[in-house]
């Protein structure tokens, strides 16, 4: 089946840092990756929709210069917190998707952040 | 559009019955509907999944059923077991291509043994 990787799977950082997470499809191509943040006891929310080798799209609220995202490959996305504070600190989740339909769409085990 | 819910809802169950998790959605263009399962500390975990052309579907141990007349998933499981218990979540989105997906509020499975 088709697998997704983070990397890495939590990270605990200063306050004003930045951090890089990391989202590999290890065994097919993925056109389009979606990022999802997820705050304790509450769902998943959509942060951005990243195609490759273009902007990625941001969902209302979500400031673009702070959460930096690039999808250079059909393999590799990468989600960067820049000057990460205290509130940044959740549970960051990929998936991706081979173009097939919303049926095939592939989630990572997740990144937990925690800025102190 | 998005619903979040600040407070899990949470069922619990006695090991070896039915469970049945609920879920309202919004958007009536939505045309496919995905029940994920989260474990603690890990992402999404594909359980069944249904397109509007359906109002049943079952799996192995679940069933889902959609009423598209009242906006309205459910998720059922039989003989629920210890390893049942997470947290579920119904998730939507219009049969587009690569849209992403909407999340339900969740809902906290406990078994109890």
């Amino acid at each position: 089946g088709a697998v997704v990787s983070q990397h890495p799977s939590w990270v605990i950082c200063k306050s004003g840092t930045s951090v890089k997470i990391e989202c590999r499809s290890l065994d097919f191509q993925a056109t389009t990756m979606f990022w999802y943040r997820q705050f304790p006891k509450q769902s998943l929310m959509l942060m951005a929709t990243s195609n490759e080798g273009s902007k990625a799209t941001y969902e209302q609220g979500v400031e673009k210069d702070k959460f930096l995202i690039n999808h250079a490959s059909l393999t590799l996305s990468t989600l960067t917190v820049t000057s990460a504070h205290p509130e940044d600190s959740s549970f960051y989740i990929c998936s991706a998707s081979n173009a097939r339909g919303p049926e095939t769409q592939y989630f990572g085990p997740g990144t937990r952040l925690l800025v102190l | 559009g998005e619903s979040v819910g600040l407070h899990l809802p949470t069922l619990s169950v006695q090991e070896g019955d039915n469970s049945i998790i609920n879920c309202a959605y919004s958007n009536s263009a939505s045309d496919y509907f995905i029940w994920y399962k989260q474990e603690s500390g890990k992402g999404p975990q594909f359980i069944i999944d249904i397109r509007s052309n359906m109002d049943k579907r079952q799996g192995q141990r679940v069933t889902v059923l959609l009423n598209k007349t009242v906006k309205h998933l459910s998720l059922q499981i039989a003989a629920t077991q210890p390893g049942d218990s997470a947290v579920y979540f119904c998730a939507e989105t219009p049969n587009s291509g690569n849209t992403p997906l909407v999340f339900g509020k969740g809902t906290r499975l406990s078994v109890i043994a």
